[in-house]
C-alpha cells in the first residue's frame, strides 16, 4: 500500500525556519516525482515546489523561491521541505504528493498545519 | 504563470442530478489536466488525468472532457458521497490549480 506520511509542522514565529519531511513507502520512492502542496486555511490549493527523481531538476512557486528547498533522500525514502523566512502567509497544510508520469499527482499524505504567527 | 479559473465557485444539487463544472486555462495546456475531489479535514483524491481519463478506483459516474483551454467535470448522477470541493490542475507548465468548486447539498 503507498503510504505517504507528512512530519514537522507547528508553530513557528515570522522570520523563523521549519524542516518538513515526508516519509514514503509501498513503492519505489526513487522512480517518482515528488512535490509540496499547500493549503492555507479555508483556502484552494497552491503548488509550492516538485523535484525530479533522481533530485537533478527542481522548481519552485515565486511565492516561495529563495525562501524555501526541496531535497530527497532516496535511500532513506524520504522528501523534504526546508521553510526559512516563514512568513504569515505560509501558514497552511502542506502536502507531499508522488507525481505520476503525466497523469497529475495519484497519492497525497494526510499534510502536516505549519502556523506563523507571533 | 498559467492561470486557472473555475465556474461556478460553488452551487447546491440533489442526489441523483446531473452536474457540470468548468475550468478554463489562460493559456493552452492541450490536455495536460487533472480533476481532484476534496472533503474537509481530507488531502485531495485524484479523479481524472490527461484531461479525461479515469483513475482508477474511481467511478464512472465521473467524467472528463475538453482540451486546450476549456475543459469540464461531469458527474453524471450525484451521489451523497460526491458532496466535497473540486479542483482542476494543470501540469502542462508549472503546475497551477483553479479556486476550486464546492458542491452543496440543496
Amino acid at each position: 500500500e503507498v503510504q505517504l506520511v507528512e512530519s514537522g509542522g507547528g508553530l513557528v514565529q515570522p522570520g523563523g525556519s521549519l524542516r518538513l519531511s515526508c516519509a514514503a513507502s509501498g513503492f519505489t520512492f526513487s522512480s517518482y516525482e515528488m512535490n509540496w502542496v499547500r493549503q492555507a486555511p479555508g483556502k484552494g490549493l497552491e503548488w509550492v515546489s516538485y523535484i525530479s527523481s533522481s533530485g537533478s531538476t527542481i522548481y519552485y512557486a515565486d511565492s516561495v523561491k529563495g525562501r524555501f528547498t526541496i531535497s530527497r533522500d532516496n535511500a532513506k525514502n524520504s522528501l523534504y521541505l526546508q521553510m526559512n523566512s516563514l512568513r504569515a502567509e505560509d501558514t497552511a497544510v502542506y502536502y507531499c504528493a508522488r507525481a505520476s508520469q503525466e497523469a497529475g499527482y495519484d497519492y497525497w499524505g494526510q499534510g502536516t498545519l505549519v502556523t506563523v504567527s507571533s | 504563470a498559467i492561470r486557472m479559473t473555475q465556474s461556478p465557485s460553488s452551487f447546491s444539487a440533489s442526489t441523483g442530478d446531473r452536474v457540470t463544472i468548468t475550468c478554463r486555462a489562460s493559456q493552452g495546456i492541450s490536455s495536460y489536466l487533472a480533476w481532484y475531489q476534496q472533503k474537509p479535514g481530507k488531502a485531495p483524491k485524484l479523479l481524472i488525468y490527461a484531461a479525461s481519463t479515469l483513475q482508477s478506483g474511481v467511478p464512472s459516474r465521473f467524467s472528463g472532457s475538453g482540451s486546450g483551454t476549456d475543459f469540464t467535470l461531469t458527474i453524471s448522477c450525484l451521489q451523497s458521497e460526491d458532496f466535497a470541493t473540486y479542483y482542476c490542475q494543470q501540469y502542462y507548465s508549472y503546475p497551477s490549480f483553479g479556486q476550486g468548486t464546492k458542491v452543496e447539498i440543496k
